[in-house]
């Protein structure tokens, strides 16, 4: 079976470029998660989608992240303007139940 | 006071030993608790889960809960180089908030 599936896997951009990652989440699975993990902050929730619909994103900052999933089976997550301080890795991952979820491989996303 | 602590090593045991890994947590509420394991420049893998108060075996590892001092333990009996990695746990309330993890080194 296809586990989660980011795009891309890896990301370098200068400041101020818009940033767009994608998630394909697992078939079926109903929930979809977005996190941020940093060797400061460990792994933070951004935003988490049920039925394509934003449940929770108070971990997101809104001003420059916005979240979408526009079908069961696609997801966005774009940062405009990027600055130095997005720099993490970036996890969707995918339930069929809020848990336990499943991560796919990440973006490395490195804004200089 | 961070949601979920865990202490962030590194632990170091020798091969075959038992690793001891844990975590406390802050809120009364949550109601499932998870360990992952993250080998590095990986993503997280679960590996347990655990709902209610006691110990829950899956082959050489336990996950260990007690709600009422609120913290949860992984323990990894017969320890592999293999199983060097960091060990994330998370607790659940109406969403998943993880620790920064605890790093495992199994020397030979």
């Amino acid at each position: 079976d296809a586990g989660v599936i980011q795009s891309p896997r890896h990301e370098v951009t200068e400041m101020g470029q818009e940033v767009t990652l994608r998630c394909k989440p697992i078939s079926g699975h109903d929930y979809l998660f977005w996190y941020r993990q940093t060797m400061m902050q460990g792994l933070e929730l951004l935003v988490y989608f049920n039925n394509k619909a934003v449940m929770d994103d108070s971990g997101m900052p809104k001003d420059r992240f916005s979240a979408k999933m526009p079908n069961a089976s696609f997801s966005t997550l774009k940062i405009q303007p990027s600055e130095p301080r997005d720099s993490a890795v970036y996890f969707c991952a995918s339930s069929l139940d809020p848990q336990p979820q499943h991560f796919g491989d990440g973006t490395r996303l490195s804004i200089l | 006071q961070k949601e979920v602590e865990q202490n962030s090593g590194p632990l170091s045991v020798p091969e075959g030993a038992i690793a001891s890994l844990n975590c406390t947590y802050s809120d009364r509420g949550s109601q499932s608790f998870f360990w992952y394991r993250q080998y590095s420049g990986k993503s997280p893998e679960l590996i347990m889960f655990i709902y209610s108060n006691g110990d829950k075996e899956d082959g050489r590892f336990t996950a260990q809960l007690n709600k009422a001092s609120q913290y949860v333990s992984l323990l990894i009996r017969d320890s592999q180089p293999s199983d060097s990695a960091t060990y994330l746990c998370a607790v659940s309330t109406d969403k998943l908030i993880f620790g920064t993890g605890t790093r495992l080194q199994v020397f030979p």
